[in-house]
């Protein structure tokens, strides 16, 4: 079938390590996104890339990293530099006017 | 800037009509986005505007007035399945398809 997988659904970390968080897509979507949403909150836009090799930083880009070495895959890595992230990372990929998005991870630091 | 306007809450009565408004000001217009998100899960497409007037499906409708910046969502004839919150958001003229969203409007249908 296909679609936008990610995993874990669930993820806790200990404050200062680095995390990444998987997105895997069998749509052959060129352009794919990760948002942050908080509890009771919009989605709100970390990175995002509209072909391989080649990323841009959205809204809230601090503390976070990507790469999209192929087309398949976006992985976002939080680092110990963002200061709170807790929160619910939604993956998504878009062709034409639509936007398809994942499962989610969601993220706990202890 | 960017700027996505939705009302926080909402509750209607199953079988009832809710309508949820959204009010954007955006650098660029290049279409109005509706999103369904049931708590936990990853939001669902509802619907697209780009053009004036009303899109319907089914027993959901959006409307655009893009001279007023404004949209709404209609629920028709709702079920308590209908419990969910709706995103708003608007692709502005930028680059990238991306898209810009509103807070969230949460519904509670009640029996």
């Amino acid at each position: 079938d296909g679609g936008i997988t990610q995993s874990p659904k669930y993820l806790f970390r200990k404050e200062g390590q680095n995390v990444t968080l998987s997105c895997e897509q069998n749509l052959n979507h060129d352009a794919m996104y990760w948002y942050r949403q908080d509890p009771g909150q919009g989605l709100r836009l970390i990175y995002y890339s509209q072909i391989v090799n080649d990323f841009q930083k959205g809204d809230i880009a601090e503390g976070y990293s990507v790469s999209r070495e192929k087309k398949e895959s976006f992985p976002l890595t939080v680092t110990s530099a963002q200061k709170n992230p807790t929160a619910f990372y939604l993956c998504a990929s878009s062709y034409n006017n639509e936007q398809f998005f994942g499962p989610g991870t969601r993220l706990t630091v202890l | 800037g960017q700027n996505i306007d939705q009302p926080t809450e909402m509750t209607a009565t199953e079988g009832a009509i809710v309508q949820i408004n959204c009010t954007y000001q955006t650098s660029g217009f290049n279409g109005l986005f509706w999103y369904q998100q049931h708590a936990g899960e990853a939001p669902t497409f509802l619907s697209y505007n780009v053009l004036d007037g009303l899109e319907e499906k089914g027993r959901f409708s959006s409307f655009l007035s893009r001279s007023k910046g404004y949209s709404y969502l209609l629920l028709k004839e709702l079920q308590m399945k209908d419990s969910a919150s709706y995103l708003c958001a608007v692709r502005g003229g930028n680059a990238g398809n991306m898209l810009t969203f509103g807070g969230g409007t949460r519904l509670m249908v009640k029996p």
